[in-house]
């Protein structure tokens, strides 16, 4: 089975401080995606990767950046944290070349911005 | 938008009747797909459904795409208190999955 790991399960920082959440997944998948998610307004795409060092913008990217050194690893940063980034915020990962792109996702980390 | 809008938002049933819930969308899609989210976990894959497909089973999930009404339903069937979760659709188009706001589905014993 595929296993998506988050680094937390709830993180706490206060604002203004640079935070890293790390994924991991052992599966080889090409793709890896950021998701925050909030009551009322589903799961929104903040930035997803194809490959090494490979990223691109989602639908909400303002305030965060990405980075994809190894292929199983991608990292989200928030280098200002700020309230209104207070967030569940999952992994998921999937195959790059397949028509049906099942996405695998991690447990989430529930981030609190004081 | 492409994203899938469910209907309802949320649904309480008694163990043993079935659910149904409902996917609404607007654009041409490659595939749609059902995930279960069970309260402050990660989302699960269910059952993915393609755009030539018209029915698919899988235990007692059973999922309908009517894609001249952009339009596809869950239904699970003899529900269970451990089916209590949210249901997403995620509309598979060019490249990402778009998933809707979810369903809240509450199975009382």
């Amino acid at each position: 089975d595929v296993k998506v790991t988050q680094s937390s399960r709830y993180l706490v920082k206060r604002t203004g401080e640079k935070v890293f959440l790390e994924c991991v997944q052992d599966m080889d998948h090409e793709n890896m995606f950021w998701y925050r998610q909030d009551p009322g307004l589903g799961l929104r795409l903040i930035y997803f990767s194809y490959d090494v060092k490979m990223k691109e913008k989602g639908d909400i990217p303002e305030g965060y950046s990405v980075s994809r050194e190894k292929k199983e690893r991608f990292s989200l940063i928030l280098e200002s944290a700020s309230t209104n980034q207070t967030s569940m915020y999952l992994c998921a990962s999937s195959r790059l070349l397949s028509a049906l792109n099942t996405q695998y996702f991690g447990p989430g980390t529930r981030l609190t911005v004081l | 938008s492409q994203q899938g809008e469910e209907d309802p938002q949320a649904l309480s049933i008694q163990e043993g009747e079935n659910a149904t819930m409902n996917c609404s969308y607007k654009t041409s899609i490659n595939n749609l797909q059902w995930y279960r989210q069970n309260s402050g976990r990660g989302l699960v894959h269910l059952i993915l459904i393609r755009s030539n497909e018209r029915e698919k089973h899988s235990g007692r999930l059973r999922v309908t795409l009517d894609t001249s009404k952009k339009s596809s339903s869950l239904l699970i069937t003899a529900s269970r208190a451990a089916d209590t979760a949210s249901y997403f659709c995620a509309i598979q188009g060019a490249q990402k999955l778009v998933f809707g706001q979810g369903t809240r589905l509450t199975i009382n014993p």
